[in-house]
């Protein structure tokens, strides 16, 4: 079975201030991790994947095996950051197939 | 291109009422997907579709069917609406295992009230 862990419902920083979003992970195989973003009446979208090991708008996330971990960073939070954000796994279903499953997101709010 | 459209966007019914929402896609996608919404809960999987005329069960399925008779189509359907089923339903999308980088491209979703 596969799990996701987002610790924090919601998570208050002020503009300027360092974010690090925590993603813990419960999977038997070689893990795909992912981040998704929903900003207020957009739909969800990807902001980044590990295996890309980029920067998008200036997050970034490290996948630390070791600690089951895929925490989502930026060093200085800007008030457009201001979303829903959801740490997601893709595991092997069965039968070929693959299935995304997803934490329970933090939201993040970022204050002026 | 559209992406994936959901209708309706709105619908408030009545217990025990039936309904049926229509994901479409146009970027060729194999895999189709719906996910439901609760405040606290995340995005959970109702079912899911590999390939046109296949379908599967997802981690919250009861209570609603689909069907993928064509690929661009996938229809969720709730044959007696529950209170429990109010929620915001997604749909989406993605290319098949050996061209997935592994996004899901989504809907803008439906939100659904069962009074």
């Amino acid at each position: 079975a596969q799990r996701v862990t987002q610790p924090e419902k919601l998570l208050s920083v002020f503009k300027g201030a360092p974010v690090e979003l925590k993603c813990n992970y419960s999977y038997s195989g070689s893990p795909e991790l992912f981040w998704y973003v929903q900003y207020s009446r957009q739909r969800l979208q990807l902001l980044l994947r590990h295996i890309s090991r980029e920067s998008i708008k200036g997050f970034t996330a490290d996948l630390n095996k070791g600690e089951t971990s895929f925490h989502l960073k930026k060093p200085f939070a800007q008030e457009e950051d201001s979303a829903m954000y959801y740490c997601a796994l893709r595991g092997y279903s069965g039968a070929g197939s693959y299935q995304l499953t997803f934490g329970k997101g933090t939201k993040l709010s970022v204050i002026p | 291109n559209a992406g994936v459209t959901q209708t309706p966007k709105f619908r408030v019914l009545k217990t025990g009422q039936s309904m049926t929402l229509l994901c479409a896609q146009d970027m060729n996608h194999e895999y189709m997907y719906w996910y439901r919404q609760d405040p606290g809960m995340g995005l959970r999987l109702i079912h899911y579709s590999v390939g046109e005329g296949t379908t599967a069960k997802g981690e919250v399925p009861d209570g609603y069917n689909v069907s993928r008779l064509k690929k661009q189509n996938f229809l969720l359907g709730l044959e007696s609406a529950a209170p429990s089923q109010t929620s915001v339903y997604f749909c989406a999308s993605s290319y098949s295992r050996r061209q997935n980088t592994g996004e899901l491209f989504f809907g803008e979703g439906s939100r659904l009230t069962v009074l």
